[in-house]
């Protein structure tokens, strides 16, 4: 059974600290990972997106990692700002385009506190 | 160019009666995608809808849901009979075929 399961649940961090979110999934065959950031209220928004041939993606203060070999990601936060406190979730895609058969992750719940 | 637009935000329905949900899509997407979110659980996928056709139906209940993307209007997600167990957050999310999938902001149906 295709599943992808994060940690930690939640985390509350001081502002201006970094932090490091996991994803380990078990979804086969493997075409995408993505990395979403969903704000309190509100839909998900993409973060990263990574291919079986890529290791390291980065869009600002976010940089994924992903260990195909081993089925891991992570996201890590630089410099958390208060505007980071969301629900970040990690999206496993069997194959390109295919909306339909997306595994969603339940979350990581981050609060950063000033 | 606006993005992914879901109506009502909240909807709130007694038990038996019917909800109605709305989502327009991102100009120019033709792919619609419906999942639904229970509180404290990941994004469960529900239909998968081209202009006019149901492609993907298999995460959507047999009994009491139905969804259309008609050639004029919003994509309509639509649960008879509610019941408390329908209560949760349901997105839609659009695309044109290749590329990221655009998520709306949800309507949070409360079944009481």
């Amino acid at each position: 059974k295709n599943q992808v399961e994060q940690s930690p649940q939640s985390l509350i961090i001081l502002e201006g600290k970094n932090c490091t979110l996991q994803c380990n999934y078990t979804v086969s065959p493997f075409s995408n990972l993505r990395w979403y950031k969903q704000d309190t209220g509100r839909g998900p928004v993409s973060l990263t997106i990574m291919t079986f041939s890529e290791n390291t993606k980065s869009n600002g203060r976010y940089t994924a990692t992903l260990d195909a070999d081993t089925k891991q990601s992570s996201l890590h936060i630089t410099a958390s700002q208060l505007s980071d406190s969301a629900s970040y979730i990690c999206v496993v895609s069997p194959f390109e385009n295919a909306g339909n058969m997306l595994t969603f992750g339940g979350g990581t719940r981050l609060m950063v506190k000033p | 160019n606006a993005g992914v637009m879901q109506n009502p935000r909240h909807l709130v329905r007694r038990r038996g009666q019917e909800a109605r949900l709305r989502c327009s899509p991102m100009k120019g997407h033709s792919h619609v995608y419906w999942y639904r979110q229970l509180p404290e659980e990941g994004l469960k996928f529900m239909v998968y809808l081209q202009k006019e056709n149901i492609i993907d139906e298999s995460g959507m209940p047999k009994e009491r849901f139905s969804a259309e993307f008609p050639k004029e209007g919003p994509s309509i997600l639509r649960i008879q009979q509610v019941v408390r167990g329908d209560s949760a957050a349901y997105f839609c999310a659009s695309s044109p075929g290749q590329g990221t999938l655009h998520f709306g902001n949800g309507t949070r149906l409360t079944v009481t």
